[in-house]
């Protein structure tokens, strides 16, 4: 399941389950949108974009979904592996400056 | 691909001293580079962005005279945490930004002051 709380959320999954992450982002402005993945330790790790001019778009065994009405990002992981367990922040491009600004991310768990 | 080194990978200070962190694009020039900073089980927070010649520009709360950046060349940029203190002690991830390559990160470094 998933949980808030003071640090990461968390979403624990079976392994061969499909993973879905959520997002909201800040700015209504925002053009261009990233999903990274961060392993402990190391800097983040591009998963897959999206342009604000799409809904929707898929890599492999990864989707990105985009919901610009309620400023919604999500990311749909098919047949989650034990190798997918990390953290996963979203990220938005302020236009302005061209900055990167991350979402709070959510820590996924998958068991075997 | 691209490639982004950041240098180093951990390192370790006395309370008072200054810690010089470097990020370098390898195989492209970058025309602007991004520094952040990540406490244990939170999000990235930009800290500062930099552009080669240019004065770097900084993010609300950030202290730019503790945390100095110079953007010497198209692929080097550094960041100086200046009289380093305990609760500086994070990890800091650098990134370059180029037309083609998009956000490219660096691997991060541990920084811990004692």
């Amino acid at each position: 399941g998933e949980s808030v709380g003071l640090h990461l959320p968390t979403l624990s999954v079976q392994e061969g389950d499909n993973s879905i992450i959520n997002c909201a982002y800040s700015n209504s402005a925002s053009d261009y949108f990233i999903w990274y993945k961060q392993e402990s330790g190391k800097g983040p790790q591009f998963i897959i974009d999206i342009r604000s001019n799409m809904d929707k778009r898929q890599g492999q065994r990864v989707t990105v979904l985009l919901n610009k009405t309620v400023k919604h990002l999500s990311l749909q992981i098919a047949a989650t592996q034990p190798g997918d367990s990390a953290v996963y922040f979203c990220a938005e491009n302020q236009s302005q400056g061209g900055k990167l600004i991350f979402g709070q991310g959510t820590e996924l768990s998958v068991k075997p | 691909g691209a490639v982004v080194s950041q240098h180093p990978s951990w390192v370790i200070c006395k309370s008072g001293t200054s810690v010089k962190i470097e990020c370098r694009s390898l195989d492209f020039q970058a025309t602007t580079m991004f520094w952040y900073r990540q406490f244990p089980k939170q999000s990235l927070m930009l800290m500062a962005t930099s552009n080669e010649g240019s004065k770097a520009t900084y993010e609300q709360g950030v202290e730019k005279d503790k945390f100095l950046i110079n953007h010497a060349s198209l692929t080097l940029s550094t960041l100086t945490v200046t009289s380093a203190h305990p609760e500086d002690s994070s990890f800091y991830i650098c990134s370059a930004r180029q037309e083609v390559y998009g956000y490219t990160f660096g691997s991060g470094t541990r920084l811990t002051v004692v």
